[in-house]
């Protein structure tokens, strides 16, 4: 089972700052956290992840709370083709627990 | 550098029918995992592969086999292919290296359909 809870859904107006959720309270201490999207009937796309530190990349920004409980996953200026299901994970970085769990994941829409 | 394709993009097969999906990793990626994705869900973990060994298996029946060759490619084998089957498949490539298994790069996927 995911080992994630994510609002089913959330908007934002294009060229806006776009901050996605996501609560993670069971995570262990040696699991990541991963962010992938997935646009319309594509395979997922990697975003972003990371441990306990914040990470940035030219896609998006990742801010972890201290007690690694739960994160946000930023896009700083949002266009119409970041519409897409948001996928936050954790996961582990060793064998079977590699594998990607995916829950429901968040639906955001841009709007014009 | 060459992504992860998948072969072929859309297929329908008749109930009890067997199935071959395909998929070519991304260059230097040694592991492939196989996820089911049914419409309006997210995927789910199939199985994954790392030096052509099956290395994890998800809550999937034995009429779903894999394959991973030398050069990292890799198969997904359905057997006596139920209605239920219908679904975006979904091949991701990844690294690992000693403990550590990198993030995962999907391809476009395979629509399959059973009727």
């Amino acid at each position: 089972d995911a080992k994630t809870t994510q609002p089913p859904s959330m908007d934002c107006a294009e060229g806006r700052a776009a901050n996605l959720p996501c609560n993670h309270s069971t995570i262990s201490g040696n699991e990541y956290v991963y962010w992938y999207r997935q646009i319309h009937s594509q395979g997922p796309q990697y975003i972003i992840h990371g441990l306990k530190n914040n990470e940035t990349n030219e896609m998006a920004s990742l801010i972890i709370t201290e007690d690694r409980k739960s994160s946000t996953l930023i896009l700083p200026h949002a266009t119409l083709r970041d519409t897409a299901v948001y996928y936050c994970i954790v996961r582990g970085l060793g064998g079977a627990n590699s594998k990607l769990t995916f829950g429901k994941g968040i639906t955001l829409s841009v709007r014009p | 550098e060459t992504g992860v394709t998948q072969s072929p993009t859309h297929l329908i097969k008749t109930r009890g029918q067997q199935v071959t999906l395909r998929c070519s990793s991304q260059s230097g990626h040694n592991t492939v995992s196989w996820y089911q994705q049914a419409l309006g869900q997210g995927p789910q973990f199939i199985f994954q592969y790392y030096r052509e060994e099956e290395n994890g298996r998800g809550n999937f029946p034995p009429r779903f086999s894999g394959l991973q060759f030398p050069n990292y490619s890799s198969e997904l084998n359905v057997n006596a292919l139920e209605l239920d089957d219908s679904a975006l498949y979904l091949c991701a490539s990844s690294l690992a290296q000693g403990s550590s298994s990198y993030e995962q790069y999907f391809g476009p996927g395979t629509r399959l359909t059973v009727t």
